[in-house]
């Protein structure tokens, strides 16, 4: 059983488009967020929900919108898609906020074109 | 403003030895430390944390050291094996969960 699962893996859009990434977690945790791989490898945080609230928001563009329909999903969906967009996003969960470690899931590599 | 660093981008080492990944922080709020493992097109993987209020944390083959005062971790694998080439990223964490990631460091074991 996949612990964190994302869909799709890779997504190859055009600009202007709006896409969505879904992300489950059956690990039972309360906490969930996503997290942008750029170019240079690093990776950062956008988003945090904690028993579907909104915990932390990055300076990430409002065309990113998170949406949490229960403690499971974590989705995000983003409008007006740009070439500065493309990375691999990857979702995770944890028990908690902090003291607690994040488990990742595979990752969603987007591509902008 | 990078609040961890992780200043070597890349470390080979033979199997069988030890080996050391290096990790600093600037931010003394920081109150816990992880680090992760990462293959090619996967997520990264959880491997050992600890938290500010210890100085080490072993865990079979890896062992996490902090050292407060220079703001310092590093992460020790004894042995090294040539399935422990990947790419390993330092975290560290405030209480809200947020996590900061150093820049990752490709380790490669040669057999």
């Amino acid at each position: 059983d996949t612990a964190v699962s994302q869909t799709p893996k890779y997504l190859v859009t055009q600009m202007g488009n709006d896409k969505s990434i879904k992300c489950e977690q059956n690990l039972g945790h309360d906490t969930m967020y996503w997290y942008k791989q750029d170019s240079k490898k690093f990776l950062k945080i956008m988003f945090s929900y904690n028993n579907k609230e909104l915990i932390i928001n990055e300076t990430v563009p409002n065309r990113f919108s998170p949406k949490s329909p229960d403690k499971a999903h974590l989705n995000l969906h983003i409008n007006s898609l740009e070439l500065g967009d493309s990375a691999v996003y990857f979702c995770a969960s944890s028990q908690g906020t902090g003291g607690y470690e994040q488990y990742f899931g595979p990752g969603t590599r987007l591509t902008v074109t | 403003d990078q609040q961890v660093k992780q200043n070597s981008p890349s470390l080979s080492v033979q199997e069988g030895r030890i080996s050391i990944l290096n990790c600093d922080y600037t931010n003394s709020m920081f109150d816990y430390f992880l680090w992760y493992k990462k293959y090619p097109a996967e997520g990264p993987t959880f491997l050992i944390s600890i938290s500010s209020i210890k100085d080490k944390n072993e865990d079979g083959r890896f062992t996490v050291f902090l050292n407060k005062s220079a703001k310092h971790l590093s992460l020790h694998i004894v042995p090294s094996q040539p399935g422990d080439s990947a790419v390993y990223f330092c975290a560290a964490s405030l209480n809200t969960g947020k996590l900061i990631f150093g820049q990752g460091t490709t380790l490669q074991v040669k057999p």
